[in-house]
């Protein structure tokens, strides 16, 4: 059972081009989400999903863009990437309600 | 405003010393609690969770937490700490106004156990 696995594992990207980060569950879940990782700030919430065809802004949306087609997959988009999106990027899923989310392995993005 | 605080950020511990991490609160009304751990270059891992029901709250790897309702508090503690602890620690708090059951986690905390 894979759980949440991210694609790709590492990125440099320059800035202005685009990217579109892919993730995907295995385990039927009704909710993702992205999140971004920086030093010293924790985990901040980009967006969210509630089901499929859904999408929704989290902290911290500027510069991104999500797509939930399908159940399973969630992608997140840069359309031009900026210098301080530079950060790791955590997608999770869950069932909701009571019962905890699950993480993938991240991606590591630099952008120069 | 609605925000989760962990006191420290940086910890170093010799191995068997005893571990408490801090972590505050701001939301009202009903919350779930959560830690997570992450070790070096994985993802988060949940150590564990709070929902109702008894406040001391027993979770993988010997950890422990209390919930103190009256402090908005979930402080996470370990007896006896060995080298394999060594990673960072994430309280989350989900309340009743997250939309779609989304966490809110603290900056972290460092944990460093020294042999």
């Amino acid at each position: 059972n894979a759980g949440v696995t991210q694609t790709p594992k590492f990125r440099v990207l320059k800035t202005g081009q685009s990217m579109t980060l892919l993730c995907a569950q295995d385990m039927n879940h009704e909710y993702m989400y992205w999140y971004r990782q920086d030093p010293g700030m924790g985990l901040r919430l980009i967006h969210y999903s509630v089901g499929e065809g859904t999408t929704a802004k989290g902290e911290v949306p500027d510069g991104y863009n999500v797509s939930r087609l399908k159940k399973q997959n969630f992608l997140l988009g840069l359309e031009s990437a900026a210098p301080s999106q530079t950060s790791v990027y955590f997608c999770a899923s869950g069932e909701g309600g009571l019962q905890p989310q699950h993480f993938g392995d991240g991606t590591r993005l630099s952008i120069l | 405003a609605q925000s989760v605080s962990q006191h420290n950020h940086h910890v170093i511990l010799s191995e068997a010393a005893s571990l408490e991490l801090g972590c505050n609160y701001s939301y009202g009304g009903t919350v779930n609690l959560f830690w997570y751990v992450q070790y070096p270059g994985q993802h988060l891992q949940l150590l564990l969770k709070y929902f109702s029901g008894d406040p001391l709250v027993k979770g993988i790897k010997g950890f422990e937490a209390e919930f103190i309702k009256s402090k908005f508090s979930f402080n996470l503690r370990k007896p006896s700490v060995q080298w394999s602890d060594t990673a960072e620690y994430f309280c989350a708090v989900r309340s009743n106004s997250n939309s779609g059951y989304a966490l809110n986690f603290g900056k972290g905390t460092s944990l460093l156990v020294t042999p």
